[in-house]
C-alpha cells in the first residue's frame, strides 16, 4: 500500500504564483486534512474534509483553498503565494471517528521567495 | 477552544537515561482523545499512541510508557533506557469526540539522545 502520498516533496515559488499541493490516499479513508508545520509552532490545521464533497476550515485557512471531488484525493491550492506561506505541509487521512489514528504523508517543503 | 502545551522545547540526555516528555492540555469537552506522534530527523510523522479520556490506565509498550492523569490534565510520555534512535521531535495532540478527527497539536519537544 502506498498510504498517503504527497507531491511534490519540495517546491520553490515566487510571491504571487499559484500552486496546488497534491494529496492522495489509497486506504479508502473518509477523513482527510491539511496541516502546516512552522518552527516553534507545531502543526496547525488548515482545512479538513469528512468525505467527498464536504470540506471545512481549520485554524489557519486564509490563503488556501481545497476541494474533495473523490475519496482518494484532497488537493490544497495556493492562489497567490505569499512568503508567510513558507512552511512544511502535511496531508493526513483516517477512517471516520476520532478513535482512528491519522496517517500522515511525508510532507511538502514549500518556500515562497 | 482547545490547547496543548509542551513546555519542554528541547531535552538532551545521555544514552540509557530515562526521560519524560510533558504534555498538558486544556479542553471543555468531557470526551476527547489524546495522541503522541514522533517526528524523526527524516521528517515523517509516526503515530505512537491514542488514549481516550475515560481510560486513565497507564500504558507500556516496550521502552515507552504513558501516564494519563485527568485530574491534572496531563498525558506524559516516558522513554526508559533511551537510545540514539529515539532522537526526534515528539508531539502531543488532542481532539474532541465528534471533532472530525481534527488534531490540536502542541509545539513539540526536541529530544536529543547522545552517546
Amino acid at each position: 500500500n502506498a498510504g498517503v502520498t504527497q507531491t511534490p516533496k519540495f517546491q520553490v515559488l515566487k510571491t504571487g504564483q499559484s500552486m496546488t499541493l497534491q494529496c492522495a490516499q489509497d486506504m479508502n479513508h473518509e477523513y482527510m486534512s491539511w496541516y502546516r508545520q512552522d518552527p516553534g509552532m507545531g502543526l496547525r490545521l488548515i482545512h479538513y474534509s469528512v468525505g467527498a464533497g464536504i470540506t471545512d476550515q481549520g485554524e489557519v485557512p486564509n490563503g488556501y483553498n481545497v476541494s474533495r471531488s473523490t475519496t482518494e484525493d484532497f488537493p490544497l491550492r495556493l492562489l497567490s503565494a505569499a512568503p508567510s506561506q513558507t512552511s512544511v505541509y502535511f496531508c493526513a487521512s483516517s477512517y471516520a471517528g476520532v478513535r482512528q489514528p491519522q496517517h500522515f504523508g511525508d510532507g511538502t517543503r514549500l518556500s515562497i521567495l | 477552544a482547545q490547547k496543548v502545551t509542551q513546555a519542554q522545547t528541547e531535552i538532551s540526555v545521555v544514552e540509557k537515561e530515562d526521560v519524560t516528555l510533558d504534555c498538558v492540555y486544556e479542553t471543555r469537552d468531557t470526551t476527547y482523545y489524546l495522541f503522541w506522534y514522533k517526528q524523526p530527523p527524516s521528517g515523517e510523522l509516526v503515530f505512537l499512541i491514542r488514549r481516550n479520556s475515560f481510560d486513565e490506565q497507564n500504558e507500556i509498550s516496550g521502552r515507552y510508557s504513558w501516564n494519563f492523569q485527568k485530574s491534572t490534565s496531563s498525558f506524559n510520555f516516558t522513554i526508559t533506557a533511551s537510545q540514539v534512535v529515539d532522537s526526534a521531535v515528539y508531539f502531543c495532540a488532542l481532539t474532541p469526540e465528534g471533532g472530525g478527527n481534527k488534531l490540536t497539536f502542541g509545539t513539540g519537544t526536541q529530544l536529543k539522545v547522545e552517546l
